[in-house]
């Protein structure tokens, strides 16, 4: 079966640097999440899009923006790069039409800012 | 607020031993609860959730959770532990926004 798809796996920027994360859902799925794992954490839940509009808010800062297009699928912009950005950052995908509440989670992408 | 709780960090369990990983949680209404798993440098894994029905869910590997909404608990249980079950488990509360415990890391000693 079709799973959530995440580009680029690994990511190595600078300090100050931009870099923009993507993600394409299971087809079909009009959700999308974006969470960031920190080194030995538990995911944050940062913003949510659901029918390509912005569904809810987390812990997500100003520095960074994301939406999500005509074919479902989401982007999220990381502008002026800190070293704290080093994470894990998922992408997670449902659809809200069959009642199953359930999030399916990408691999993943590791960004690694120097 | 909703919140979950994951009480312990790590816990440790011989192959072939029963093992149950703790939550708890808060919520207003009716809650939603999930257990996903870890691997090193992978993804969330779906295990099992629960909705609404029967307060003991069966998931994927041979894991179970029972809900018990008195001690607000969602406690993750395995009757035999396996090595390959050695991960990091998160609990999870909610659907459209999820909230996750810390983890609770499992090893299983052969």
């Amino acid at each position: 079966a079709a799973g959530v798809i995440q580009s680029p796996r690994h990511l190595i920027k600078e300090k100050r640097e931009t870099a923009t994360l993507k993600c394409y859902p299971i087809p079909r799925h009009d959700t999308v999440y974006w969470y960031q794992q920190g080194p030995g954490q538990d995911p944050q839940f940062l913003i949510s899009f659901y029918e390509k509009m912005q569904s809810d808010k987390g812990s997500i800062p100003d520095r960074f923006s994301a939406q999500q297009f005509s074919d479902y699928h989401s982007e999220l912009n990381m502008s002026s790069l800190e070293l704290g950005d080093s994470a894990l950052y998922f992408c997670a995908s449902m659809t809200r039409n069959d009642g199953e509440e359930t999030q399916y989670f990408g691999p993943g992408t590791r960004l690694l800012v120097l | 607020a909703q919140s979950v709780a994951q009480p312990e960090d790590q816990v440790n369990v011989a192959e072939g031993n029963p093992l149950t990983v703790k939550c708890t949680y808060s919520v207003s209404g009716n809650p939603y609860l999930f257990w996903y798993v870890q691997y090193p440098n992978r993804g969330l894994q779906f295990l099992l959730k629960y909705i609404t029905g029967d307060n003991l869910v069966k998931g994927s590997y041979g894991f179970e959770a029972e809900f018990n909404k008195s001690q607000t608990s969602f406690h993750l249980k395995k009757p035999s532990a396996l090595v390959s079950d050695s991960a990091l488990y998160f609990c999870a509360v909610g659907g459209f926004k999820t909230i996750f415990g810390a983890g609770t890391r499992l090893f299983v000693k052969a």
